[in-house]
């Protein structure tokens, strides 16, 4: 299985901050990398695909880089509505897996 | 809009067979282009993917959990089916029906729709 690792696992921002959450691959997976954001009782909600691809009606403040083994999602400007944990995930084979998740919070 | 609800008992005795339904509106599981997955979450924990379903027939499981796991597809009521055999108190968790669309640009595979989630708690 792949194994992907999320740094920071906790992050405490401010309303404006640019935050940036990585996430590392035991392995190479291309770009097959998605990301989720997930706020507390609701179901994940896909932010990034492709490693950089933005999906449709996401805010332009997010963004996805990386490729190979390490990735990282970047929020531009914090909002009130982005305290949440955000996941990775790789697609590149199966058993689809999760990065542990990165809890942003105040 | 593709919309999934998961459907199902919220509790089962241990030992028992966890069973649930996703049904999907707003689209078709046989329009192709889409694998359809279970994933669960432990209360407080991350994301596990259990496995999917392609309208076909073909699946992949989790293999952690691929000797309890099947998978199963009701195309005339465009639902999907989990069931869970020999459940403990570990299985419980937040289960979540998603689809993975696996059409378009390479790379770009991905979890583009997912249910609200159930909670199933395994317990006597």
């Amino acid at each position: 299985d792949i194994q992907l690792t999320q740094s920071p696992s906790f992050l405490s921002a401010s309303v404006g901050d640019r935050v940036t959450i990585t996430c590392r691959a035991s392995q190479g997976i291309s770009s097959f990398l998605a990301w989720y954001q997930q706020k507390p009782g609701k179901a994940p909600n896909l932010l990034i695909y492709g490693a950089s691809s933005l999906q449709s009606g996401v805010p332009s403040r997010f963004s996805g880089s990386g490729s190979g083994t390490e990735f990282t999602l970047t929020i531009s400007s914090l909002q009130p509505e982005d305290f949440a944990t955000y996941y990775c995930q790789q697609l590149n084979s199966f058993p689809r897996t999760f990065g542990q998740g990165t809890k942003v919070e105040i | 809009q593709v919309q999934l609800q998961e459907s199902g008992p919220g509790l089962v005795k241990p030992s028992q067979t966890l069973s649930l339904t996703c049904t999907v509106s707003g689209g078709s599981v046989i329009s192709g282009g889409h694998y359809y997955s279970w994933v669960r979450q432990h209360p407080g924990k991350g994301l596990e993917w259990i496995g999917y379903i392609y309208y076909s027939g073909s699946v992949d499981f989790n293999p952690s959990l691929k000797s309890r796991v099947a998978i199963s597809v009701d195309t005339s009521k465009n639902q999907f089916s989990l069931n869970l055999r020999s459940v403990t108190a570990a299985d419980t968790a937040i289960y979540y029906c998603a689809r993975e669309n696996i059409v378009g640009p390479t790379h770009s595979v991905r979890f583009d729709c997912w249910g609200q989630g159930t909670l199933v708690i395994v317990s006597s």
